[in-house]
């Protein structure tokens, strides 16, 4: 079963904050971060092992709520290079990948 | 180390023809995984293989569509016969499975297949 992300879009200027969400009907055992620019792999960003873990990547940071089955990706202060399209994956038997939040950044 | 390898980067071909797509994983990892990408469908898991055996291959999408991992080093994914629809950039990615538990997946940088 695919983890639902939302918003689907997103659109900021420079400096502002986002917030991605991811939630699945599975209970999690994991949920991971990628970052996809265009024409490219994804990349990992992070994973989150147990409910009430939070982590950050520079300016990025998630949490996950395994009682609610969530996950939120944070992204403070944006920047140009932040723009791309970022998957949450979900770690029950297999990994699932929701169907992406795509970030543009402006100027 | 060189990364997931894959090969070709850029496939076309016509319909009926048969594809095959190959895969090197990072030395050492024990868990590959098949992506097919697309604009409509997004990310989507075909088939992952532990210890190179197949452990769930629902994801893929008909009897045209195969994989194997003759061994820790190597794996296929192959259409037979090739259709339109299936045009799209397919992933592979191997990981270090630990605890049971899954790790960062590596992703190589696709083939691009087009299907005239």
């Amino acid at each position: 079963q695919q983890p639902v992300q939302s918003p689907q879009a997103v659109i900021l200027r420079e400096g502002e904050d986002a917030v991605i969400n991811c939630s699945s009907s599975k209970a999690l055992y994991s949920v991971h971060w990628y970052r996809q620019k265009h024409g490219e792999a994804p990349v990992f960003l992070m994973i989150l092992l147990k409910g009430g873990e939070q982590k950050g990547h520079e300016k990025i940071s998630a949490s996950f709520n395994e009682k609610k089955q969530q996950s939120s990706l944070y992204l403070t202060a944006s920047q140009l290079s932040y723009s791309g399209t970022y998957f949450c994956g979900t770690a029950t038997n297999d990994m699932r990948f929701g169907a992406g939040t795509r970030l543009t950044v402006k100027p | 180390d060189a990364g997931v390898i894959q090969s070709p980067r850029h496939e076309v071909t016509e319909m009926g023809q048969e594809v095959t797509l190959r895969c090197k994983p990072i030395s050492g990892h024990n868990s590959l995984f098949w992506y097919r990408q697309t604009m409509m469908r997004g990310l989507e898991l075909l088939i992952y293989f532990n210890n190179n055996v197949p452990i769930d291959d629902s994801g893929m999408p008909e009897d045209r569509f195969s994989a194997k991992m003759p061994n820790a080093s190597f794996s296929t994914l192959k259409i037979q016969p090739s259709e339109p629809r299936d045009s799209a950039v397919y992933f592979c990615a191997s990981s270090p499975l630990s605890g049971g538990s899954y790790n960062e997946q590596f992703f190589g940088p696709g083939t691009r297949l087009t299907v005239l």
